[in-house]
């Protein structure tokens, strides 16, 4: 099984509809994220959790909210889905203490490809 | 102005050749700098991460960053057609919060 698991990883929707991504983690990692991935514009960060109580908004929060059900579970909903919302979403989890340095390493999903109508 | 730029490519080299990727940036607060590798429909994969200045070699892939230019870059040795994929690189601060802030990546060929 993948460390970084998301669902769906496929799907069409039209405007105004809600929409959760799910993302479930096996790394025991605290933190999660949310990326999002634009054709020329690279990932863009839309929310991050350092553990369940602890939620922040990210580069471009505005149209998503996210919920934190556990410390293995990172769900990111868009309440009422827009066109400028089709993207490839992303989450990833990380490991703050890689080798002592202080580098935040991220392991990503394989990603929720989400297309708006 | 974004702070990492990228070319995005594509960048079409024949097996066995030498492959250079850079990127520059506008913030000097940057201090860890990393190279993902990602795949047609995959998330992306750490490759390596350097931090502050320098260079780092591991195996066929040599990551080098001069902070002095803002400008960081990845060699790939000997490139072989598994190394067909899009290059992001991605760049935090020394507060650790796991913000990255990624270039657009570039997408690279490899031709047998």
């Amino acid at each position: 099984d993948a460390d970084v698991t998301q669902t769906p990883r496929n799907r069409i929707t039209k405007t105004g509809k809600r929409i959760m991504l799910e993302c479930s983690q096996t790394k025991g990692h605290d933190r999660m994220y949310w990326y999002r991935q634009d054709p020329g514009l690279g990932l863009r960060l839309i929310y991050y959790s350092f553990d369940v109580k602890d939620i922040n908004k990210g580069e471009i929060s505005d149209g998503y909210s996210v919920s934190r059900q556990a410390q293995a579970k990172f769900s990111l909903s868009l309440e009422s889905a827009i066109p400028n919302q089709t993207a490839l979403y992303f989450c990833a989890t990380s490991d703050p203490g890689l080798e002592g340095s202080g580098a935040n390493v991220l392991t990503f999903g394989a990603g929720s490809r989400l297309t708006v109508l | 102005q974004k702070e990492v730029e990228q070319d995005p490519g594509p960048l079409s080299v024949p097996e066995g050749a030498i492959v250079s990727l850079n990127c520059t940036y506008s913030n000097s607060a940057f201090q860890y700098f990393m190279w993902y590798r990602q795949y047609s429909r995959k998330g992306p994969e750490l490759l390596m991460y350097t931090y502050s200045s320098g260079n780092k070699e591991d195996g066929r892939f040599t990551a080098q960053v001069d902070k002095s230019s803002k400008y960081i870059s990845l060699f790939i040795r000997d490139s072989q057609p598994s190394d067909s994929a899009t290059y992001l690189c991605a760049m935090s601060g020394a507060s650790n919060t796991g913000k990255l802030i990624f270039g657009q990546g570039t997408t690279l060929q490899v031709k047998p």
